[in-house]
């Protein structure tokens, strides 16, 4: 079946560091790749979508100077927390869509959490 | 604009009792309705879909669901749960002519014995 993958699964760094995070699909190729956000206890909101070779579509209310997103190629987008404050602590999924033989479905990865120091 | 309404954010059961988690959406066109679930600390698994066809969707798990357009509803239920069903259960929905899925808030599914 379809795999996503991300890296790191969880990463600490201290407040004013960047950090990268990769979101990988393992067997399938994704022109379009998805950034959830997930607070404790809270569902899943999307931050931005991203399309191979093109500028990410960031939903209102996302810092795209803060958010750098980028989707180099149809297996790999990028999520990069710029200048990180702990405010930004929190669980970031990805997922890609997958649209040949299934029903324009997306699947997720196994989500990174981010604690910012 | 479409939403989607979990109605019960959390629902305590006992195992091998059947349990039913409720989702509402609301979308001024067709739309595709989802279930996910999500063990702690980990990604979302897809539990089962409704994109077309027959109303009653089978998933994974036991797990089955209903599409109701009349009622604009897609709850999802099982006859008999186990510990191991405890988690979070995520309903989406996703418009036919967009690409983002738009989840409801969720509902912690807590089983005891």
């Amino acid at each position: 079946g379809a795999v996503v993958s991300q890296h790191p699964s969880w990463v600490i760094c201290k407040s004013g560091t960047s950090v990268k995070i990769e979101c990988r699909s393992l067997d399938f190729q994704a022109t379009t790749m998805f950034w959830y956000r997930q607070f404790p206890k809270q569902s899943l909101m999307l931050m931005a979508t991203s399309n191979e070779g093109s500028k990410a579509t960031y939903e209102q209310g996302v810092e795209k100077d803060k958010f750098l997103i980028n989707h180099a190629s149809l297996t790999l987008s990028t999520l990069t927390v710029t200048s990180a404050h702990p405010e930004d602590s929190s669980f970031y999924i990805c997922s890609a869509r997958q649209l040949a033989g299934a029903g324009d479905e997306q699947f997720f990865g196994p989500g990174t959490r981010l604690t910012v120091l | 604009a479409q939403s989607v309404t979990q109605l019960d954010s959390q629902v305590p059961v006992f195992e091998e009792a059947p349990v039913e988690l409720r989702c509402n959406y609301s979308s001024s066109v067709s739309v595709y309705l989802f279930w996910y679930v999500q063990y702690p600390n980990q990604g979302l698994q897809l539990l089962l879909k409704y994109l077309s066809g027959s109303t009653l969707v089978k998933g994974i798990n036991g797990f089955e669901a209903e599409f109701n357009k009349s009622q604009t509803s897609f709850h999802l239920r099982k006859p008999s749960v186990h510990i191991s069903d405890t988690a979070e259960y995520f309903c989406a929905v996703k418009n036919q002519a967009g690409t983002a899925l738009i989840f409801g808030k969720g509902t912690t599914l807590s089983v005891s014995s």
